[in-house]
C-alpha cells in the first residue's frame, strides 16, 4: 500500500518561504506524476502543481512564479518550496500521487497532510 | 471562487439518492474527465469516481456519475450515514493550464 508523508514546519513568518518534504513509502515516485494540493481553513482544495518522477512541472499560474517543486528518486521524496509566503497561504498542504497534464488521471493516494500557519 | 461550481450543501436522509451537481466551462469539463472525491472530517481526501463514471476498487456501486457538455453530477444512492462528508469536484482545465477544484458541497446525512 503506498504511502505518503508530508514533513516541515508548522509555522512560517511572512515573506519567508515555506519548505515541505513529502516521502513515499510502500511503492515508488519511478513512473509516476506527483501534485501538491493545499486547502486554506474551511474552504475548498487549490491545485498547486505537478511534477514528473523525471523532474518535469507544471505550476498553478495563479502562484505567480513563487512555487518550485523538486523530486529524488534516490530517496523517494517530493519537496515543496512557496516563497513570499503571507497569510494567504495558510492553509493544510497535502502531497498526492497523479494529477498528470491534462487530466486522464485522479490524485489516487493523499499524504496526511501538513498545516502550515503564516504568522509573526 | 473556485473555478467549478458546486452546491454548498445538500442532504438526505438514510436509504435516499442524493445528486450533486458541478458545473464548469468549455475549457475544463466541457472537455476533459471529471474526478470526484469523498473528504471525511479531519482527513484527506479519497478519490470515489474518476473518468466521469469510473468507480475505483472498493468504491461501492451506490455512487455513479455522469456528465453532460459543461456540467457533472455525483449520485448516491442508498445514503448511509457513513457517506456524510465534503465532496469535490475535479477537472484539467486547458485554458488555465492546471487542474480545477469545486468548492465543494458538504453532505449531511439526517
Amino acid at each position: 500500500q503506498v504511502q505518503l508523508q508530508e514533513s516541515g514546519p508548522g509555522l512560517v513568518k511572512p515573506s519567508e518561504t515555506l519548505s515541505l518534504t513529502c516521502t513515499v513509502s510502500g511503492g515508488s515516485i519511478t513512473g509516476y506524476y506527483w501534485s501538491w494540493v493545499r486547502q486554506p481553513p474551511g474552504k475548498g482544495l487549490e491545485w498547486i502543481g505537478n511534477i514528473y518522477y523525471r523532474g518535469r512541472t507544471e505550476y498553478n499560474p495563479s502562484l505567480k512564479g513563487r512555487v518550485t517543486m523538486s523530486v529524488d528518486t534516490s530517496k523517494e521524496q517530493l519537496s515543496l518550496k512557496l516563497r513570499s509566503m503571507t497569510a494567504a497561504d495558510t492553509a493544510v498542504y497535502y502531497c498526492a500521487r497523479g494529477g498528470s497534464k491534462y487530466g486522464f488521471d485522479s490524485f489516487d493516494y493523499w499524504g496526511q497532510g501538513s498545516l502550515v500557519t503564516v504568522s509573526p | 471562487q473556485s473555478v467549478l461550481t458546486q452546491p454548498p450543501s445538500a442532504s438526505g436522509t438514510p436509504g435516499q439518492r442524493v445528486t450533486i451537481s458541478c458545473s464548469g466551462s468549455n475549457s475544463n469539463i466541457g472537455i476533459n474527465f471529471v474526478f470526484w472525491y469523498q473528504q471525511l472530517p479531519g482527513a484527506a481526501p479519497k478519490v470515489v469516481l474518476q473518468r466521469n463514471n469510473q468507480r475505483p476498487s472498493g468504491v461501492p456501486d451506490r455512487f455513479s456519475g455522469s456528465k453532460s457538455g459543461t456540467s457533472a453530477s455525483l449520485a448516491i444512492s442508498g445514503l448511509r450515514s457513513e457517506d456524510e462528508a465534503t465532496y469535490h469536484c475535479a477537472a484539467w482545465d486547458d485554458s488555465l493550464k492546471g487542474w480545477v477544484f469545486g468548492g465543494g458541497t458538504q453532505l449531511t446525512v439526517l
